[in-house]
C-alpha cells in the first residue's frame, strides 16, 4: 500500500529557508517521480516542480526556479524540498506527490505542511 | 495561451450531471488530469489519460477531451461530490500548471 508521508508545520521568519521532506513507502522509490505544489490560504493550487527519483533531474516553475531546490535521499525513499528567501506571500500548505510529466498526473499525495512565513 | 482555465464555479441537483470543463493550447497536445478537493484536505485524482479512473474513485466520475478543452463529467452528482475540482497538464518542456479551479455545489 502507497503512503506519502511529509514533515510537519512550520513557522518561519522572512529572509529564512525552508526544508521540507516527503517520505514515500509502498512501491520502489526510484520507478516514480515526485512533484511539489502548494496553496495559499484561500488559493488553488500551484505546481512547483518535480523531481526524477532514479536520477535527480528536476523541472521547476519559472516563478520559483532561482528559489527552489528538490532533491531525494534514496537509502530512505524520502524527497525534499528546499524554498529559500522566504516572503511573506510563500505562506502555504506545500503538498508532495507521486508523479511528474512522464505519467502526466498525480497519484498519491502527501497530507500537506503548513508552512507561516512572519515576522 | 500557458494557461488552464476552468468555470469558478458549478451547481448541479442531486442526482443530476454536471460537466466541467478545463481550456488550454497544451490540451491540444497532452491529456488533462483531474483533482477533487474538499476542505482542508489534500487533492485526490479522480481521472486522468484518455479514460483512466484511479481504483476506488466511483464510476460516476468521467473524461473526455476535444480540441483545447478537457471536461470532466460527474453522472448522477452525489453530496460527496461537493468539493473543489482542479485540472491539471504538462506542456512541451515538462512543466506542468494547474488550471483556475472549479467549484462544484451539490443542491
Amino acid at each position: 500500500q502507497v503512503h506519502v508521508v511529509q514533515s510537519g508545520a512550520e513557522v518561519k521568519k522572512p529572509g529564512a529557508s525552508l526544508k521540507v521532506s516527503c517520505k514515500a513507502s509502498g512501491y520502489t522509490f526510484t520507478d516514480y517521480g515526485i512533484t511539489w505544489v502548494r496553496q495559499a490560504p484561500g488559493q488553488g493550487l500551484e505546481w512547483m516542480g518535480w523531481i526524477n527519483t532514479y536520477n535527480g533531474n528536476t523541472n521547476y516553475t519559472e516563478k520559483l526556479q532561482d528559489r527552489v531546490t528538490m532533491t531525494t535521499d534514496t537509502s530512505t525513499s524520502t524527497a525534499y524540498m528546499e524554498l529559500r528567501s522566504l516572503r511573506s506571500d510563500d505562506t502555504a500548505v506545500y503538498y508532495c506527490a507521486r508523479g511528474d510529466s512522464f505519467t502526466n498526473y498525480f497519484d498519491y499525495w502527501g497530507q500537506g505542511t503548513l508552512v507561516t512565513v512572519s515576522s | 495561451s500557458s494557461e488552464l482555465t476552468q468555470d469558478p464555479a458549478v451547481s448541479v441537483a442531486l442526482g443530476q450531471t454536471v460537466r466541467i470543463t478545463c481550456q488550454g493550447d497544451r490540451l491540444r497536445s497532452y491529456y488533462a488530469s483531474w483533482y477533487q478537493q474538499k476542505p482542508g484536505q489534500a487533492p485526490v485524482l479522480v481521472f486522468y489519460g484518455r479514460r483512466n479512473r484511479p481504483s476506488g474513485i466511483p464510476d460516476r466520475f468521467s473524461g473526455s477531451s476535444s480540441g483545447d478543452t478537457a471536461s470532466l463529467t460527474i453522472t448522477g452528482a452525489q453530496a460527496a461530490d461537493e468539493a473543489d475540482y482542479y485540472c491539471n497538464s504538462r506542456d512541451r518542456s515538462g512543466r506542468h500548471v494547474f488550471g483556475t479551479g472549479t467549484k462544484v455545489t451539490v443542491l
